[in-house]
């Protein structure tokens, strides 16, 4: 079975800081994994997904995320976090298009 | 990526009626799919739709509930039916990337539904 583990509900950043949201997957098949993001009263917007090309991938807004299989992880990352990036963050694991989605990070960068 | 649109986006409507929620996409799709998300908590999906077919509902969804059309490659319809307070969330369609084996979604930006 498929699931995936956000493994914090909430982080708050420095505004110029590093971002590390973590997400952990669980999946019998080869997994597509994702990165969305939530702004307030806003769909849902693709950061960035992987799907079994390079394992370090970069998104839009200076996001990126590096599959590593043996840890089963699928952490995003950004050098400096600004303040517009404050949002709800999800992680989603993928097979033959159901998708799963994380619980959800909320992101608070601090001015 | 397709854009997307919903109708309404959101509403306020009393317990034991019923609401219809339009999804239209600016270009053809074969897979639609319908999502719902509960006050503070995530995406959970309801349905996958494909033009011709019945629509596939996922555990704990149920056509009565939740009927769904999908008339043609652009447009779907959820309905949410006999609606008590526990149906108030933000409901999303989604589409595919239509370049095959992307499994790639795109998501139009919900109906926030407000049960009394």
């Amino acid at each position: 079975a498929q699931s995936v583990t956000q493994l914090d509900s909430h982080v708050s950043v420095s505004e110029g800081t590093p971002v590390l949201l973590r997400c952990n997957y669980s999946s019998s098949y080869s997994p597509s994994l994702f990165w969305y993001v939530q702004h307030p009263n806003k769909g849902l917007q693709l950061l960035l997904k992987y799907t079994s090309a390079a394992t370090l991938v970069k998104g839009i807004n200076g996001f990126e995320a590096e599959f590593k299989k043996s840890e089963t992880s699928f952490h995003l990352t950004k050098p400096s976090a600004h303040m517009s990036d404050a949002s709800e963050y999800f992680c989603v694991v993928s097979v033959y298009y159901k998708y799963i989605f994380g619980t959800g990070t909320r992101l608070k960068v601090l001015a | 990526s397709a854009v997307i649109s919903q109708k309404p986006s959101r509403d306020i409507c009393q317990r034991g009626t019923s609401l219809t929620i339009q999804c239209q996409v600016d270009s053809q799709v074969t897979m639609m799919f319908w999502y719902r998300q509960q006050p503070g908590q995530s995406l959970t999906l309801i349905a996958t739709a494909n033009q011709g077919s019945e629509a596939t509902y996922e555990s704990g969804f149920v056509i009565d509930k939740f009927p769904i059309s999908r008339p043609n490659l652009t447009f779907s319809t959820l309905t949410v039916s006999n609606m008590s307070p526990e149906d108030s969330s933000i409901y999303l369609c989604s589409v595919e990337d239509a370049r095959a084996y992307q499994e790639t979604q795109y998501f139009g930006p919900g109906t926030r539904l407000l049960v009394l």
